[in-house]
């Protein structure tokens, strides 16, 4: 069965610092891969996609996710997160052609402290 | 504002009984989904619709019921069936359900069953 395994459950930093939350996914056929996001209050709201071409793709807010296919992997990254980066963060993975199916992984909470 | 609501945002049942919990969206999408959310889970997909008047299970149907007679809306019935009905349910809508269609959320409904 596809699973998606995220890492991290609970990531503290602090301004300014860097951010890598992990994601792995199996499944071994084309897939599509996003990163959701939910701030406090509020709903779920897509980060970045990753359907095909330039496997760097970058989001809203400075955001930026890696597709490694030989790793099955698909990182979400930030060079420096603000106060305002606190969330819980969800990976998800789609099989292509899968009438959007998504799996998702278990969500990382990042707390950033000013 | 376009969106999805769900409502009531906490409902409280006695075990045994059945609940509806209510999705509408005036987004105009096509696509309907029903998630539920456990801590340390993830969402898990629940049913899917990607047409009125026609639904299909997702991972974890059993114990719910659905229904797509309108476009705009997609209510979902906790059984009495269903052996832990405690849990955030998140409602979802996308354009279609092909792979360039990403899911709007709906704010959530956390029902407890005592």
């Amino acid at each position: 069965a596809q699973s998606v395994s995220q890492h991290n459950h609970h990531v503290i930093l602090s301004e300014a610092a860097s951010l890598e939350l992990g994601c792995n996914y199996s499944y071994g056929g084309t897939v599509n891969l996003f990163w959701y996001v939910q701030y406090p209050g509020q709903h779920l709201q897509l980060l970045l996609k990753y359907f095909s071409g330039d496997p760097l793709v970058k989001g809203i807010k400075g955001f930026e996710a890696e597709f490694i296919k030989s790793k099955f992997s698909f990182n979400l990254r930030k060079p420096s997160v603000q106060w305002s980066d606190t969330a819980e963060y969800f990976c998800a993975v789609a099989h292509s052609g899968g009438y959007n199916k998504l799996i998702f992984g278990a969500g990382t909470r990042l707390a950033v402290h000013p | 504002d376009g969106g999805i609501t769900q409502s009531p945002k906490y409902l409280f049942r006695k075990e045994g009984q059945n609940v509806t919990l209510s999705c509408e969206q005036n987004l105009n999408h096509d696509a309907m989904y029903w998630y539920r959310q456990d801590p340390g889970q993830g969402l898990r997909l629940i049913y899917y619709s990607q047409i009125v008047n026609d639904f299909q299970k997702g991972d974890i149907a059993e114990g719910y019921s659905v229904s797509r007679e309108k476009k705009e809306s997609f209510p979902l019935t906790v059984t009495s069936a269903q052996k832990n009905p405690t849990a955030f349910y998140l409602c979802a809508s996308s354009i279609g359900t092909g792979d360039a269609s990403p899911l709007h959320f709906g704010n959530g409904t956390r029902l407890t069953v005592t």
